[in-house]
């Protein structure tokens, strides 16, 4: 166990849907990772907050956003749901603001969207 | 931008015998070289990380080697075990990028 929770762990919605993905980190990380892993695919990552500031930005597309709130539960939004959203979701926590240091990875959620 | 190709894409081994697992990365300014190890149905794992003032990095069964010169870095598992049955992804970064950048990948099979 990581101790960084994801919920909910799967979700089936419609094309055109907006949901949101919620994530707590591990006690004490800072840094919240968002990554996103389609079928037998690689990792592509998303978005970073550290101490509720947006930090890196990746390949995220405009119908997604993040937050990252003071008690540092992050949670991914994505709207206009497209069948090509189907996917992993991963939050991952570290301690750092930086990358070179070891990221913690929830259990993910499964969205399904049909 | 920088680019990390990992081969093979997947890899049988029988169970003692030892895997290896290669990455290339393209920006030389590149300095933090992590692998992780994804079970089915979980989340990735660290299992071993070098840097780039290292050359290599030993931890039990699993060693990581960095070649600088031909940008390479590659993943060395010894007397593999059925739970070394996972994905294993590569990543580097640098300082000046503020995200990892992921091999796509090895699907490790060990055959009892």
């Amino acid at each position: 166990d990581s101790g960084v929770t994801q919920t909910p762990k799967h979700l089936i919605t419609a094309t055109g849907q907006r949901v949101t993905l919620r994530c707590s980190p591990r006690s004490g990380d800072l840094s919240v990772y968002w990554y996103q892993q389609s079928l037998d695919q690689g990792l592509q990552f998303l978005i970073q907050y550290y101490n509720g500031e947006e930090r890196a930005k990746g390949n995220i597309l405009e119908r997604f956003s993040a937050q990252q709130f003071p008690d540092l539960h992050s949670e991914l939004n994505l709207s206009s749901l497209e069948l090509g959203d189907s996917a992993l979701y991963f939050c991952a926590s570290s301690t750092r603001a930086s990358v070179d240091g070891e990221q913690y990875f929830g259990p993910g959620t499964r969205l399904t969207v049909t | 931008g920088e680019n990390v190709e990992q081969h093979p894409s997947t890899l049988s081994v029988q169970e003692g015998d030892s895997a290896v697992i290669k990455c290339t990365y393209s920006d030389s300014a590149s300095n933090y070289f992590p692998w992780y190890k994804q079970e089915l149905g979980k989340g990735p794992q660290l299992i071993i990380d070098i840097r780039s003032n290292v050359g290599e990095k030993k931890d039990q069964r699993i060693a990581v080697t960095l070649n600088k010169t031909a940008k390479h870095f590659s993943l060395h598992i010894t007397e593999t075990q059925p739970e070394d049955s996972a994905v294993y992804f590569c990543a580097a970064s640098m300082d000046s990028n503020y995200q990892l950048i992921w091999g796509a990948g090895t699907k490790l099979i060990i055959k009892p």
